[in-house]
């Protein structure tokens, strides 16, 4: 089992829809997480970065972590085409630790 | 945010010949320097983490010989590819970090040795 699972999608939703990305992971020392966004042919990009268990919000993006069920969310308000990315979850330690990352499509 | 910056951004060589690609941070200093190799549509896999002024971390089954690191400063770590060859193909993206959390990326270079 990989230590932090993620659905490669793709996902494909409407403009405007309410878009969630999750994430599974099984080692529970994992203190931080980090939710990445990667345009096709582009480096990884940091969206927003958690530690405690509950919501964090910026802009139209909210991370959600639930360390009881080492699941971790990030939720798209509002989405819109240039949306359109590579989603990776990851945590810094131990060693960096990536999800395969979900591919999301937001279509006009 | 912080920045990163990688040169060159692509890069086509000959099999056999040796490719140097740097990762700069350009607005802080970075403690810590990670280099990673990504193959379409998969995930990032971490090659070798790299502290200023010490020998680079290694991970399992990446050739240390192959894959030259070199952090000199804080701001600056390079990547050689020694002797590449057509497998060798890919998209190397580094990142820099100054604590043991967050990791700023640089943009990526893609590699296609013919």
């Amino acid at each position: 089992q990989k230590e932090v699972e993620q659905d490669p999608g793709p996902l494909s939703v409407p403009e405007g829809a309410i878009v969630s990305l999750n994430c599974t992971y099984s080692n529970s020392a994992f203190q931080y997480f980090m939710w990445y966004r990667q345009y096709s042919r582009k480096g990884p990009e940091l969206l927003m970065y958690t530690y405690s268990s509950g919501n964090k919000e910026d802009g139209r993006f909210t991370a959600q972590v639930d360390k009881s069920s080492k699941y971790i969310s990030l939720f798209i308000r509002d989405s819109q085409p240039s949306d359109s990315a590579t989603y990776l979850c990851a945590t810094p330690s131990p060693i960096p630790t990536f999800g395969r990352g979900t591919s999301l499509i937001v279509h006009p | 945010g912080a920045v990163v910056s990688q040169h060159p951004s692509r890069v086509i060589c000959k099999s056999g010949t040796s490719v140097k690609i740097e990762c700069r941070s350009l607005d802080f200093q970075a403690t810590t320097m990670f280099w990673y190799r990504q193959f379409p549509k998969q995930s990032l896999m971490l090659m070798a983490t790299s502290n200023e002024g010490s020998k680079a971390t290694y991970e399992q089954g990446v050739e240390k010989d192959k894959f030259l690191i070199n952090h000199a400063s804080l701001t600056l770590s390079t990547l050689t590819v020694t002797s590449a060859h057509p497998e060798d193909s890919s998209f190397y993206i580094c990142s820099a970090s100054w604590g043991q959390e967050t990791q700023y990326f640089g943009p990526g270079t893609r590699l296609l040795v013919l």
